[in-house]
């Protein structure tokens, strides 16, 4: 079965703090993609970043970067310096087998 | 990046009718459109996959007679919710892979569309 595991319901951060939030997935196939993404109250899925299977290091678009080990099945998500627009729910996916399977998400404050 | 639109944004209807909503990739072709339902305070869950040219696919549990999905073109996907009831006021979200990119990264969602059925 194709899993997503998003264990933290809720984080608080300190503003310009760096926070992680933790992903797991399972999957049974070879190439798949690993995405993060923001969706703040307004609904829409803001894309934050994106790991392939095959690529050797880790991915980072500006403040956020995705740690990959593959061995552990993990693609936990890094903010740094965060800031109080940062403030959202954060859903880790995967795409494998042609979908998307996506975690319960992370609901991200950021304290002043 | 590529813009993936969704009409209408926001919808209330009456117990009883029917709602369509669209999503159409603007600057891309999709051969394959992805429709999702969002609960409030939960998690995106995939409906169907929509299929230029042939039937969607539905997942598990959802009723392919009440959510009719038709994918006419390489940019036009619709969803129809037939005799809508209050429990299915829901968050709707299509998402669309570019065609062309032979990246798994190539994947865009709309902006979604707030169903209120009343």
């Amino acid at each position: 079965a194709q899993k997503i595991t998003q264990t933290q319901p809720g984080m608080f951060v300190q503003e310009k703090e760096a926070v992680t939030l933790d992903c797991t997935y399972d999957t049974s196939d070879p190439s798949y993609g690993l995405f993060w993404y923001k969706q703040p109250s307004s609904g829409e899925m803001i894309f934050l970043i994106y790991q392939g299977s095959y690529d050797q290091q880790n991915a980072t678009e500006g403040r956020y970067s995705l740690n990959f080990q593959k061995a552990r099945k993990s693609a936990n998500l890094v903010i740094s310096a965060s800031q109080l627009g940062d403030s959202a729910m954060y859903f880790c996916a995967s795409y494998n087998f042609n979908k998307f399977y996506f975690g319960s998400g992370t609901k991200l404050n950021v304290k002043p | 990046g590529a813009v993936v639109s969704q009409h209408p944004s926001w919808v209330i209807c009456k117990s009883g009718t029917s709602v369509k909503i669209e999503c159409r990739s603007l600057d891309f072709q999709a051969t394959t459109m992805f429709w999702y339902r969002q609960f409030p305070k939960q998690s995106l869950m995939l409906m169907a996959t929509s299929n230029e040219g042939s039937k969607a696919t539905y997942e598990q549990g959802v009723e392919k007679d009440k959510f009719l999905i038709n994918h006419a073109s390489l940019t036009l996907s619709t969803l129809t919710v037939t005799s809508a009831h209050p429990e299915d006021s829901s968050f709707y979200i299509c998402s669309a892979r570019d065609r062309t990119s032979g990246s798994l990264r190539e994947q865009f969602f709309g902006p979604g569309t707030r169903l209120t059925v009343l």
